[in-house]
């Protein structure tokens, strides 16, 4: 059971490049979302997608864009990256309201 | 806005023992959902339980428990029997809600370490 996919699960960055996180769900799921996550914090949302074609901001959308072209991908893109964007990743996706959501393993990512 | 509170950085447990952690939270919203996740030292993000706002009964699975209290708006995960593998960060979490919002607020988590 592959459930919710992260790729890449590393990556390193300089100042200013661009990258797409991709993540992918096998579960036919409506809602996906993006959250970060930094020490001593808790989880926050990015952008999240309640269905195909649909986005919106959560929390810290700064600096961030997503697309959700096929109902299964939900792409995080960081078209100028910072050094504050160091963080893991975590994509998740949920069926129903009271359903809890599924995590992918998260991407570390390190702006340099 | 809503949120999510937890008081305990970091606990010390005994093997064996029960195990209560706290979490309050903030919502105007009078209907809501409130979860916990379990994240190990490898890092995945493990569901354990949800308790609705309307639940008549405290949620149960397993070893895990709820004491849900909504007069005094918390809602603290309960393990009973503790076990070396539960040492790992616990977090809090809400469902948001108000104008269309959707996602998890996160509590800061609490650091759970059981000892033999």
């Amino acid at each position: 059971n592959a459930g919710v996919t992260q790729t890449p699960k590393f990556r390193v960055l300089k100042t200013g490049q661009s990258m797409t996180l991709l993540c992918a769900q096998d579960m036919n799921h409506e809602y996906m979302y993006w959250y970060r996550q930094d020490p001593g914090m808790g989880l926050r949302l990015i952008h999240y997608s309640v269905g195909e074609g649909t986005t919106a901001k959560g929390e810290v959308p700064d600096g961030y864009n997503v697309s959700r072209l096929k109902k299964q991908n939900f792409l995080l893109g960081l078209e100028s990256a910072a050094p504050s964007q160091t963080s893991v990743y975590f994509c998740a996706s949920r069926t129903g309201y009271t359903q809890p959501q599924h995590f992918g393993d998260g991407t570390r990512l390190s702006i340099l | 806005a809503q949120k999510i509170t937890q008081t305990q950085p970091g606990m010390f447990v005994q093997e064996k023992e029960a195990v209560t952690l706290d979490c309050t939270y903030d919502t105007s919203d009078p209907s809501y959902g409130l979860f916990w996740y379990k994240q190990p030292s490898s890092g995945e993000m493990i569901f354990l339980i949800y308790q609705g706002s309307y639940d008549q009964q405290n949620a149960t699975e397993g070893r895990y428990s709820l004491n849900f209290q909504k007069a005094r708006k918390s809602a603290n995960l309960v393990i009973s029997a503790s076990q070396l593998g539960d040492s790992a960060m616990y977090f809090c979490a809400m469902r948001r809600s108000g104008g269309g919002a959707d996602g998890l607020t996160f509590g800061k988590g609490t650091h759970l370490i059981i000892q033999p």
